[in-house]
This record gives structure tokens, C-alpha cells and sequence, in this order.
């Protein structure tokens, strides 16, 4: 089954607003989850990551914070602007048998900003 | 700023015909990936690559697909026979170290099975 997933598919915020976007995963062994962007005819960019020895890591206008008692993650952008719309994806680090690990992204979030 | 290159930015393909997705990673990384994604739906792992050889693959990465790093600088998925559920938007990724989240992707190729 689905293993990280978000909670909406879209979300509209006014621009400078701040912008909440969630994401849930069932894996209660999985230890380390990032925050990617794409915009529309791109790859993914990578935004920011954090591991499960932390609850919060900061960035330039965002936020990663982990629950790991439920299992979520949301990332927060701050005073959101038009070049934030993109759809965001959470990923975690999984392995397949391998000690290098890779990603598995969620279904993603489309961020739009209204100016 | 170094980036990750992919070639062709688009390639319609009959069913049943080989294809070849080429990349260019970024010059120091040692770690290249292969990710797809349907359209409109989420990016999916299909295998990474160091030091010449697959070291993860998941389990879309059947017999028809291949990688090669066939000199230096490129490094290609091959689709011996491809299917229509093969169209889709491929990215190639590289990253610098092992075990980080930070990968650099290219634009993608998308692949248009008829």
C-alpha cells in the first residue's frame, strides 16, 4: 500500500500568507524524509530534509517539522510567494536491500498563489 | 550553476521498439538514479547506479530495462521493447554521497509509447 501520501492535492493561499502543506506516512521505521518542488515542465528540486533524531529543521523560508508519535510531516513556507506554486512532494528514504537507500515520493500537493 | 541534462526532452516511440534515454549527471556525483513519473501522478524509484554497477532497483525495473554508464559522462536507460504503459516523464537524478535525500534531477524525457 500506499506508504507516504499527502492530505490534499491542492491548496490555494493568498501571496504572503503562510502555506502548511501535510503529509502522513505509515512506515514507523522509516527515518528520514525530504521536501522536493516541481514546477511545471521540471524535475524535482530538493527543498529540505530531516531525519528522525529531529522534530524541526529551518531553512530559508521554511519549516520541516516530524511528528513521529503520528507518523506526519508538514512543511511550512513562509510569507509565500508566486514562484512557490509548484506541487510538493514528501519523500522518505527507503531500501531495497541495499545500504545506499532511495525515494519514494508521495502523490504531491499543488501549491497555488493568488496575488 | 552544474546540472543534470537529459536527452530527448521528448521521443514518441512505436510499441514494441527499443529506447534509449540518455543523461548527463553532474561531474563529481558518484550516485545516478532513474526515476519516472505518469502523468499526473507521483515520481517513481526505478533503479540507482555507482561505481559501474545497479545498486538498487525497484520492482518496475524488470528485464526490459537497462542502465549503462557507457563512458564518463553519460549515463543511459535502456527499453528493450517498450509498452504503451511505458509513456511516461523520466528523470535521470544525481547525487554527490550515499544516503542523502539531496538528489539534482534533469528536465526529464518523456517517453510517448503509440
Amino acid at each position: 500500500g500506499e506508504s507516504v501520501g499527502l492530505h490534499l492535492p491542492t491548496l490555494s493561499v493568498q501571496e504572503g500568507d503562510n502555506s502548511i502543506i501535510n503529509c502522513a506516512y505509515s512506515n514507523s521505521a522509516s527515518d528520514y524524509f525530504i521536501w522536493y518542488k516541481q514546477e511545471s515542465g521540471k524535475g524535482p528540486q530538493f527543498i529540505i530534509d530531516i531525519r528522525s533524531n529531529m522534530d524541526k529543521r529551518q531553512g530559508q523560508r521554511v519549516t520541516v517539522l516530524l511528528n513521529k508519535t503520528v507518523k506526519h510531516l508538514s512543511l511550512q513556507i513562509a510569507a509565500t510567494q508566486p514562484g512557490d506554486s509548484a506541487v510538493y512532494f514528501c519523500a522518505e528514504n527507503r531500501y531495497y536491500g541495499g545500504s545506499q537507500g532511495n525515494l519514494i515520493f508521495g502523490k504531491g500537493t499543488k501549491l497555488s498563489v493568488k496575488p | 550553476e552544474p546540472e543534470v541534462t537529459q536527452t530527448p526532452s521528448h521521443q514518441v516511440t512505436q510499441m514494441g521498439q527499443e529506447v534509449i534515454l540518455r543523461c548527463v549527471p553532474i561531474s563529481n556525483h558518484l550516485y545516478f538514479y532513474w526515476y519516472r513519473q505518469i502523468l499526473g501522478q507521483k515520481v517513481e524509484f526505478l533503479v540507482s547506479f555507482y561505481n559501474n554497477e545497479i545498486s538498487e532497483k525497484s520492482e518496475i525495473f524488470d528485464d526490459q530495462f537497462s542502465v549503462e554508464r557507457p563512458d564518463g559522462s553519460n549515463f543511459t536507460l535502456k527499453i528493450r521493447s517498450t509498452k504503451l504503459e511505458d509513456s511516461a516523464m523520466y528523470f535521470c537524478a544525481s547525487s554527490e554521497g550515499q544516503g542523502t535525500g539531496e538528489l539534482f534531477f534533469g528536465e526529464g524525457s518523456r517517453l510517448t509509447v503509440l
